[in-house]
Order: C-alpha cells, then sequence, then structure tokens
C-alpha cells in the first residue's frame, strides 16, 4: 500500500458545484495531515491543516478519520479559481517524537468549467 | 521578497555533468527540506536538516546526491553525473510551526 493515495482525477466540475476529494495513508503512526494546493507550475501552498475535529475555512472543509485513515476535504460553491492540484500530505513520525518528514500524495487535479 | 528563494530556476544540462543547486530558506526557519517532483506526482521527500545537521535522508538520494547547509542558513543540492532520470523540478521548503512554505523550484532538464 502506498504511503499517502489520492485520486488522480481530474475532477471537471461547473462552477458553483461541491466538490469532495478523497486521500488514504498507511502510517498509523501519522500526527500531522495537511491539504496543500499547487497552480500549474508553481510551488505548492498551504490550503489548511486537518485536525482531528475536522476544521473550516471558508468554503473548504477538512476532515480526518484515524480508525479508516482517511482525510476528506470539500469545496462548496467552487469558483473558477479553485482549479488547481490539490495535495494530500501527511507526516511520517521520526524516532523521538518529532515531526519528521513529510509525504506527500500525487495530487488530485480540479477544473471548474463555467 | 522575504520568502524560500531558489537558484538557478532553470537548469540545462548535459548528461554526465555535475549541477548545483541553492536554496535560501527564511531567516528565523530552523528547517530545510529538499524534494523532487516530476509531472504528475507530488514532491517526493530527499532530505532534511535541522539547522546546519542533515537530519534524514530518502532512498532516493543516491550517492550521486549530496546536501549541505553548512551554516544552518541556505542549503545547497549537488548532482553528479547527471542522468537523463534526473530531470525533475528541485524544491526546497523551510518550516515554521509545522508549515511548509515552498520555494519555486529549480527545473532541471538533463539531456
Amino acid at each position: 500500500r502506498k504511503e499517502v493515495e489520492q485520486d488522480p482525477g481530474p475532477f471537471n466540475v461547473p462552477e458553483g458545484a461541491t466538490v469532495a476529494f478523497n486521500c488514504t495513508y498507511s502510517n498509523s503512526a501519522s500526527q500531522s495531515f495537511f491539504w496543500y494546493r499547487q497552480d500549474c507550475r508553481k510551488e505548492p501552498k498551504l490550503l489548511m491543516s486537518v485536525y482531528s475535529s475536522g476544521n473550516e475555512d471558508g468554503r473548504f472543509t477538512a476532515q480526518l478519520n484515524r480508525a479508516s485513515q482517511y482525510i476528506s476535504l470539500l469545496i462548496r460553491d467552487s469558483k473558477l479559481s479553485d482549479s488547481a492540484t490539490y495535495l494530500c500530505v501527511v507526516n511520517i513520525p521520526a524516532y523521538g517524537g518529532s515531526q519528521g518528514n513529510l509525504i506527500f500524495g500525487k495530487g488530485t487535479k480540479l477544473s471548474v468549467k463555467p | 521578497d522575504t520568502g524560500v528563494s531558489q537558484d538557478p530556476r532553470h537548469k540545462i544540462t548535459k548528461r554526465g555533468q555535475n549541477v548545483t543547486f541553492r536554496c535560501d530558506p527564511i531567516s528565523e526557519h530552523n528547517r530545510l527540506y529538499w524534494y523532487r517532483q516530476t509531472l504528475g506526482q507530488g514532491p517526493e521527500f530527499l532530505t532534511y536538516f535541522q539547522n546546519e545537521a542533515q537530519l534524514e535522508k530518502s532512498r532516493l538520494l543516491s550517492d550521486r546526491f549530496s546536501a549541505e547547509r553548512p551554516k544552518g542558513s541556505f542549503s545547497t543540492l549537488e548532482i553528479q553525473r547527471t542522468e537523463q532520470g534526473d530531470s525533475a523540478m528541485y524544491l526546497c521548503a523551510s518550516t515554521h510551526a509545522g508549515e511548509q512554505f515552498f520555494g519555486p523550484g529549480t527545473r532541471l532538464t538533463v539531456l
């Protein structure tokens, strides 16, 4: 099983649609979870961290299910400017409890059409 | 600009040549990461530094790759005897409070 798995898409949706992305991770010791956004030919940028209780930032909602080792991102009322690749990111803890390094999924491509 | 910077932004080289990339992190960030990204893939971890100490290296980092961060500030990534399979975007990131801030990357093309 790959360390972080995502549906690569592409997801083609009309403006205003609600779209959900899923991600699974293999390391049950992982403690930090993130969604990053990457525009074409640009560097990744943090969209939001994912907390155990779930968290919301405007039109974006992230959820974590530790038992199933599953993370989701929901985008409501999608905008043209949401078109990008969304990367699921999970930490691999290092010895001694430090954060260790981050493992990125391959990303899910979203295209929002007028 | 107080973000992460990388130099050069693009590098074209012939197979067998050595190349070196530089990353300048955000000044107060003590962790620095190197990643490699190819088309259609997410960034793949290569190595990271805590100040000047290199704490972890990926299995992807063959002996042709070496990274340094001698004074705990900027870092260099050197690839010796480049191969066509080394063609990729090389990304650097520095970390604060768990968030990684990426530089614009160096795009390497090996002919």
